[in-house]
């Protein structure tokens, strides 16, 4: 079945550096992938949804790129701010129609520091 | 305004009762779909309706059970309630399944604790 590997369950960095959270995936059919953001006790956010094979998507100053030949799809921001601190989870939705869920990560915690 | 509407917001219940956790949306989407979220698994996927039926089912126990009476509405019950059901349940929707690059849209939760 379709899974999802975050490797980082707890990132701390201090204000205005960059951050790269990882994100990689397994399928056997055509990927799409999101990054939800989750702020406590908020409800989880869509942040960014994967455009096509090796082109960057952009929101929020937060970026991603899909490249199948790796099957990832990284989280990176070149500036981090306090307001960042929260929970990310990388999803996946696959082309298998009939299978009509989104798998999750694990999430990883980012904590920002001033 | 909430376009998905969770009621209640939080609930407490004693071991072994049953309760209903309430979810409507108002966002015209064929699809919703319930998430458990603990300390213990993130973000869990339950169940998938698409068009008021069962689509998918990653729930191992019987005590969960969705119920769909209107398009809107996944409602889901659970009985005999354990403290490790105690967890925030989300209810999530999207416009149809099987256009995959469409991401769901949560709602806020229902915190469920059960004593």
């Amino acid at each position: 079945g379709d899974s999802v590997t975050q490797t980082e369950g707890l990132v701390t960095l201090t204000k205005g550096l960059p951050v790269m959270l990882n994100c990689t995936y397994q399928t056997t059919y055509s990927p799409f992938l999101f990054w939800y953001v989750q702020h406590l006790n908020e409800a989880p956010k869509l942040l960014l949804k994967s455009s096509t094979d090796n082109k960057r998507t952009e929101h929020q100053g937060f970026y991603a790129t899909l490249h199948k030949s790796s099957s990832s799809f990284h989280l990176q921001k070149s500036s981090v701010q306090l307001s960042d601190s929260a929970l990310y989870f990388c999803a996946l939705s696959s082309a298998n129609y009939g299978n009509e869920k989104i798998t999750f990560g694990a999430g990883t915690k980012l904590t920002i520091k001033p | 305004d909430p376009k998905i509407i969770q009621k209640p917001k939080y609930l407490v219940a004693v071991t072994g009762s049953e309760k209903i956790l309430i979810c409507e949306q108002y966002l015209g989407h064929n699809a919703m779909y319930w998430y458990r979220q603990s300390a213990k698994k993130p973000l869990e996927f339950m169940f998938s309706y698409s068009y008021q039926k069962l689509m998918d089912n990653q729930t191992a126990s019987s005590r969960f059970q969705p119920q769909s009476s209107k398009k809107n509405h996944l409602d889901l019950q659970i009985t005999a309630l354990k403290p490790d059901d105690s967890a925030t349940y989300f209810c999530a929707s999207s416009q149809d399944p099987g256009f995959n690059n469409q991401a769901p849209l949560f709602g806020e939760g229902t915190r469920l604790s059960v004593l």
